[in-house]
């Protein structure tokens, strides 16, 4: 079945610098690529997705690239802020529209 | 334009109780999906309807857990007599039109607490 792998699990940055998320799957056939941001106790938010027919989509400090031959993509925030500070699910689109997710990145942006 | 709704936010039950989670999509929206998310976890695709038919059930559980969305009214996911690793928060999301790569908007969550 549809797996997506994610790392890492945890990323410590200093304000200011850049931070990457990486995610691997293995269904072949997937076409969307979503990432949500998740802030403690609250719903997924879609903060930017990338689908097959483009390698890369950037919105300001938000970037995600992807690789369709190596089955990666990541995420790229750039001149991270303290409200970035959150856990960013990467995603998949699996069989039936349903959305594989990966576990989680941890993400602290230390002021 | 209200996003998507569920109710309620927070649900507590005892073992053996049913637990009855309902969701409302956005306007417009004739696709619902549920995820389940354990503690510390991502989250897990449970199953996928559209109003009176169920596209997509792959991630229920076999026993105990079952899913509606009527003709009117919200989709309800519906677990009887819970367990304690039941606990959980359960996510629905809606997206507007039967095609791949649409947006999924998720629900702001219940969370279930079984003593």
């Amino acid at each position: 079945g549809e797996n997506v792998e994610q790392h890492p699990s945890t990323l410590s940055v200093q304000e200011g610098d850049s931070a990457v998320i990486k995610c691997t799957y293995s269904d072949s056939a997937s076409n969307y690529f979503p990432w949500y941001k998740q802030e403690l106790g609250k719903r997924p938010q879609l903060i930017i997705d990338i689908r097959s027919n483009v390698g890369e989509k950037k919105d300001q400090r938000i970037a995600v690239t992807l690789n369709k031959t190596a089955k990666h993509f990541s995420l790229h925030i750039t001149e991270t802020q303290p409200e970035d500070s959150a856990v960013y699910f990467c995603a998949i689109e699996g069989g039936s529209e349903k959305l594989v997710f990966g576990k989680g990145t941890k993400l602290t942006v230390n002021p | 334009n209200a996003g998507v709704m569920q109710n309620p936010r927070h649900l507590v039950r005892r073992r053996g109780q049913e637990a009855r989670l309902r969701c409302s999509p956005m306007k417009g929206h004739s696709h619902v999906y549920w995820y389940r998310q354990l503690p510390e976890e991502g989250l897990k695709f449970m199953v996928y309807l559209q109003k009176e038919n169920i596209i997509d059930e792959s991630g229920m559980p076999k026993e105990r857990f079952s899913a509606e969305f009527p003709k009117e009214g919200p989709s309800i996911l519906r677990i009887q007599q819970v367990v304690r690793g039941d606990s959980a928060a359960y996510f629905c999301a809606s997206s507007p039109l039967p095609d791949r790569g649409e947006t999924q908007y998720f629900g702001p969550g219940t969370r279930l607490l079984v003593l």
